[in-house]
């Protein structure tokens, strides 16, 4: 089983809608949590950290279930310049971050 | 103004030959990464250098050797290249050791590496 899974998607949402997204870890141990977004043959960047409170930055959400072990990404009002893939990171420790496989967004006119 | 620059950008080669990416940043940043993102898309880490000091050295050929002239520049040597070597290859600097939650990685563009 992988350390970090997500559902590869892709994801199509019209303009305006609000997509979710799950992302599961497999290590109860555990810490850090992140979601970065990678544009098509572009560098992964740092979306947004996730806090155990649930944290907001504008039209993104970003929730943490620990008992589940998971995390949720939420977008509200999606734009087309949302189309990306969003990778959920883990960490633990003072171990290396471990990325998810991704999951692909794609909003459409 | 790049912050984290690697070249080539592209690289295609044969298998067995010998190659080398570049890495620079001019962030001020004390760590350095190599991450390959293969054709499933999995971002794995290679290495990790804090001031020109290996600190991560995940299960990866001896094939491959980083090297770290200053904290500024982390180059990749990939020796005798295989057909499966073929991937993205990232680089990537923080302030910290990427130990804490709040170093926050930062990628360069990348380098596509095909071996025929």
């Amino acid at each position: 089983r992988k350390e970090v899974e997500q559902d590869p998607g892709p994801f199509n949402v019209p303009e305006g809608a609000t997509v979710a997204f799950n992302c599961t870890y497999s290590n109860s141990a555990s810490q850090s949590f992140f979601w970065y977004r990678q544009d098509c043959r572009k560098e992964p960047k740092l979306l947004m950290s996730v806090y155990s409170s649930g944290n907001e930055d504008g039209r993104f959400t970003a929730q943490l279930n620990r008992a589940s072990q998971y995390i949720s990404l939420l977008i509200r009002d999606s734009k087309l310049s949302d189309s990306a893939t969003y990778l959920c990171v883990v960490k633990r420790g003072n171990t290396p971050l471990v990325f998810g496989k991704g999951t692909r967004l794609s909003v459409i006119a | 103004d790049t912050a984290v620059s690697q070249t080539p950008k592209y690289l295609v080669t044969q298998m067995g030959n010998d190659k080398s990416i570049k890495c620079e940043q001019n962030l001020g940043h004390d760590t350095m990464y190599w991450y390959k993102q293969d054709s499933k898309k999995f971002l794995k880490i290679m290495f990790s250098y804090n001031n020109k000091e290996l600190i991560i050295n995940e299960t990866v050929p001896n094939r491959f050797s980083p090297k770290s002239p200053d904290k500024a520049h982390l180059n990749l040597h990939i020796n005798s290249l295989e057909l499966g070597d073929s991937a993205v290859y990232f680089c990537a600097s923080s302030q910290g050791r990427g130990l804490a939650d709040t170093d926050t990685q930062y990628f360069g563009p990348g380098t596509r590496l095909t071996v025929l």
